[in-house]
């Protein structure tokens, strides 16, 4: 098994510019988890999906954060534009929501640095 | 609301020294309990976990038992070694529509050889 996939390990780009983030969940795991990790605030949940299906987005920041789901094997979260302050380590994780088992696997993480 | 409240680092210790980081937490119903280690440059791994109350989760050496009435699940390794070098995550889930996570700070761990 590969792991959850990440894409791309680091990102630079200008402030104001789109970006576009993803994830390949496990194969067969119904639940994908978007997090953000900083030295400040420590690792925030930002949304999380279940079925593809989006349950609960309160933890993301702004409007300028959007993410999908559109298939099984899929996700993106963009930030349209891009601040400073959205520099960060965002991880993907996914897990076969039941009622027994619930571990998250993460992936290795997108490392974005906004200029 | 769920919360987990971690000891704070930086945690420096010489190999074959023995570890406690402790973690407390608050919960609205019955959390389960976790420990997830992070290695530098990489995603977060489960380290251990435990479901009820006086189960003790294990793995790598490294234990943590679950206490309710102290609401603390604190780590322990009685021999750390170099590449134990890690940031530790206490997080709890409770039962609901996805058991999200909620995460304590983190607590960094140094060995020095």
């Amino acid at each position: 098994d590969a792991g959850v996939i990440q894409s791309p390990r680091h990102e630079v780009t200008e402030m104001g510019q789109e970006v576009t983030l993803r994830c390949k969940p496990i194969s067969g795991h119904n639940s994908l988890f978007w997090y953000r990790q900083t030295m400040m605030r420590g690792l925030e949940l930002l949304i999380y999906f279940n079925n593809n299906v989006p349950i609960d987005d309160s933890g993301m920041p702004e409007d300028r954060f959007s993410a999908k789901m559109p298939n099984a094997s899929f996700s993106t979260l963009k930030i349209q534009p891009s601040e400073p302050r959205d520099s960060a380590v965002y991880f993907c994780a996914s897990s076969l929501w039941d009622l027994r088992d619930y571990e998250q696997y993460f992936g290795p993480g997108t490392r974005l640095t906004v200029t | 609301g769920n919360s987990v409240t971690q000891m704070e680092g930086p945690v420096t210790l010489s190999e074959e020294a023995f570890l406690t980081i402790n973690c407390t937490y608050t919960a609205t119903g019955y959390p389960s309990l976790f420990w997830y280690v992070q290695y530098p440059g990489e995603g977060l791994q489960l380290l251990l976990k435990a479901t009820k109350a006086d189960d003790k989760g294990s793995n790598k050496g490294f234990e943590a038992t679950y206490r309710k009435e102290t609401t603390s699940f604190h780590l322990e390794k009685g021999s750390v070694q170099v590449s134990d070098s890690a940031v530790y995550f206490c997080a709890l889930s409770v039962a609901g529509s996805a058991r999200q996570l909620t995460f304590g700070s983190g607590t960094q761990l140094t060995v020095l050889p």
